[in-house]
């Protein structure tokens, strides 16, 4: 069945990259999310890429999808004390007849001065 | 512009009680969900409705009715409250099918004692 795993903690040194890694099973999926949640709120869409893309950048982050592995990553350049948070991994099949995300468990993002 | 707005955000209920959330959004999106946020889960849909006056079920729907009578309202209902109902609980609404521009509420903490 459908799967998104993530592990589940992740610390780096204020300043330094942060890459964040995901796996999913369902090799169908179109498209394939980044959602950031903070503390005592909802999820907001960091971003996202198209199954038929490999790579997406977007100011300090970038998003590589390896599609042979099934395996989605994360990069925060010059990672700062805001970017303490969950991070969810997430994917929507192509077949599905209403906007159906999975979510992986999400990835809790600390930042050490 | 309020987006998606979820009332109550903190309930305490005892078990066998009954409840509606409300979820209000203010974008005239089509779809709307339900999710159920548990730690080391991820978000596991409840329910979804991609239009007034529909409803469909989740990933896991026992326990949970939901109602849209009117478009720009999602109502989650819990019948008799259970303790494995313990959870935060998160709306969302979306323009149409791709979830590129999911937005969610702040989520609702409920505890079932």
């Amino acid at each position: 069945g459908e799967d998104v795993e993530q592990s589940l903690f992740l610390s780096v040194r204020e300043g330094d990259s942060s890459v964040i890694n995901c796996t999913y099973t369902d090799s169908s999926s179109t498209y394939l999310y980044w959602y950031k949640q903070e503390p005592g709120a909802g999820l907001q869409l960091l971003t996202y890429i198209f199954s038929n893309m490999d790579m997406k950048q977007d100011q300090r982050l970038t998003v590589l999808l390896n599609k042979k592995d099934k395996h989605l990553s994360l990069r925060i350049a010059d990672t700062q004390t805001g970017d303490s948070a969950i991070y969810f991994c997430a994917e929507t099949p192509w077949y599905s007849s209403a906007s159906k995300i999975i979510f992986g468990s999400g990835t809790r993002l600390s930042i050490r001065p | 512009n309020a987006g998606v707005t979820q009332t109550p955000k903190f309930r305490v209920l005892k078990t066998g009680q009954s409840m509606t959330l409300l979820c209000a959004q203010d974008m005239n999106h089509e779809y709307m969900y339900w999710y159920r946020q548990d730690p080391g889960m991820g978000l596991r849909l409840i329910h979804y409705s991609v239009g007034e006056g529909t409803t469909a079920k989740g990933e896991v729907p026992d326990g949970y009715n939901v109602s849209r009578l009117k478009k720009q309202n999602f109502l989650l209902g819990l019948e008799s409250a259970a303790p494995s109902q313990t959870s935060v609980y998160f709306c969302a609404s979306s323009p149409g099918r791709m979830n590129t521009e999911a937005f969610f509420g702040q989520g609702t903490r409920l505890t079932v004692v």
